[in-house]
């Protein structure tokens, strides 16, 4: 079946650690990208890209990092810097085209990282 | 990016019908209209889009007003299973890429 993994589903890490989250999709997608959750709040964008080895910053990059070596993978990296880790993190793929119209996300199950 | 306004929460009773209305006033020429749903701790599920008068398809139906600066998702008889919250996005491409904005959402609770 095609869709998008997230691997762990759950994360626990100590403050001042660097931790990555993998994301992979088998949907033949050419845009990947990343978002974070907070309780009772809505996605905000933090990284995404439109085709491999180019990507591009969200609404909160600062204290992430990400690479697109390949298509299918979309890993981002929670670095110390970011003050306030701890959410919810989701990643999403998406047909890319320069041919107009809208296409819909297609989101992983998320993984919920926690920082002590 | 065009901004949207939408309830917080709704609550509905089983089987009725619930229409979720979003604002968005300065929504342009090449946007479309787009639906997701979430459920707790999982990713959201897109559900339904439009760029202008109505969409049904198997799950909701979106109403889509000449003037575009609203839309009305409707969900016919609702059952408990629908308690979610709801997302109302504006975007289209910019260079080929589908950079929009979710916010807070509608948070439905349907009640037994």
């Amino acid at each position: 079946d095609g869709g998008i993994t997230q691997s762990p589903k759950y994360l626990f890490r100590k403050e001042g650690q660097n931790v990555t989250l993998s994301c992979e999709q088998n949907l033949n997608h050419d845009a990947m990208y990343w978002y974070r959750q907070d309780p009772g709040q809505g996605l905000r964008l933090i990284y995404y890209s439109q085709i491999v080895n180019d990507f591009q910053k969200g609404d909160i990059a600062e204290g992430y990092s990400v690479s697109r070596e390949k298509k299918e993978s979309f890993p981002l990296t929670v670095t110390s810097a970011q003050k306030n880790p701890t959410a919810f993190y989701l990643c999403a793929s998406s047909i890319s085209r320069n041919s107009g119209g809208y296409y819909e996300q297609y989101f992983g199950p998320g993984t919920r990282l926690t920082v002590t | 990016l065009a901004k949207t306004t939408q309830p917080i929460s709704m609550d509905s009773y089983e089987g009725q019908e619930v229409n979720i209305t979003c604002s968005h006033n300065n929504i342009a020429t090449n946007d479309y209209i787009t639906w997701y749903q979430q459920f707790p701790s999982q990713g959201p599920r897109f559900i339904i889009q439009g760029y202008k008068t109505k969409v049904t398809n198997e799950v909701a139906s979106l109403f889509i007003p000449a003037d575009r600066k609203s839309s009305t998702l409707s969900l016919p008889r609702v059952s408990l299973s629908d308690t979610a919250v709801y997302y109302c996005l504006v975007g289209a491409p910019g260079g080929g890429y589908q950079k929009v904005t979710f916010g807070t959402g509608t948070k439905l609770q349907v009640i037994p």
